[in-house]
């Protein structure tokens, strides 16, 4: 079964700290993660995914098989970072079903 | 390109109603999903869609249904109502290249009474 877990609902840091979303997921096969925030009043935006193995928006996010991980990190926050983040998983070659976490609600405070 | 629209944006219902909510996408995509977000729960798939006249179930269908006549149009039906409705609705969809990620829509708010 496909599971992914956000485990912290909120986190609120200071601008200029770094920040670290945490994202761990189970799943037998190998994965495609991906992480989407959602900005307030805004609809629901890819942010990562991680085949691409990019930076947007100064994140990045890192695969851990081992760990079976795929936090999101950014080494300086901005206020304009608040938003709801949602790491999700989809397996290779299979189901089109998209598993989702429960989010977290990041807070950039000034 | 307009991306991915739903209407209505709100909607009230009393329990036993139906409705059907829209979803519309200008992107040629194949791929159409209709998602419910609760409060700390996420989002969970209700249906998806992997063509025109081709859908299946997700995690949530039970007391709605769907229909692919077109590539552009995904309409999300609720047959009967019922207050464990309520619930923020968003319709999305991808290419061919799941990796890709998804493009979604702006959501319906449905309450049921």
């Amino acid at each position: 079964a496909q599971r992914v877990t956000q485990p912290e609902k909120l986190l609120s840091v200071f601008k200029g700290a770094p920040v670290e979303l945490k994202c761990n997921y189970s799943y037998s096969g190998s994965p495609e993660l991906f992480w989407y925030v959602q900005y307030s009043r805004q609809r629901l935006q890819l942010l990562l995914r991680h085949i691409s193995r990019e930076s947007i928006k100064g994140f990045t996010a890192d695969l851990n098989k081992g760990e079976t991980s795929f936090h999101l990190k950014k080494p300086f926050a901005q206020e304009e970072d608040s938003a709801m983040y949602y790491c999700a998983l989809s397996g290779r070659g299979g189901s089109e079903k998209l598993v989702f976490g429960k989010g977290t609600k990041l807070t950039v405070n000034p | 390109n307009a991306g991915v629209t739903q209407t209505p944006k709100f909607q009230v219902l009393k329990t036993g109603q139906s409705m059907t909510l829209q979803c519309a996408q200008d992107m040629n995509h194949e791929y159409m999903s209709w998602y419910r977000q609760d409060p700390g729960m996420g989002l969970r798939l209700i249906h998806y869609s992997v063509g025109a006249g081709i859908t299946d179930q997700g995690e949530v269908p039970n007391g709605y249904n769907v229909s692919r006549s077109t590539t552009e149009d995904f309409p999300l039906r609720l047959l009967s109502a019922a207050p464990s409705q309520t619930s923020v609705y968003f319709c999305a969809s991808r290419t061919g290249d799941r990796a890709r990620g998804q493009y979604f829509g702006p959501g319906t708010r449905l309450t049921v009474t």
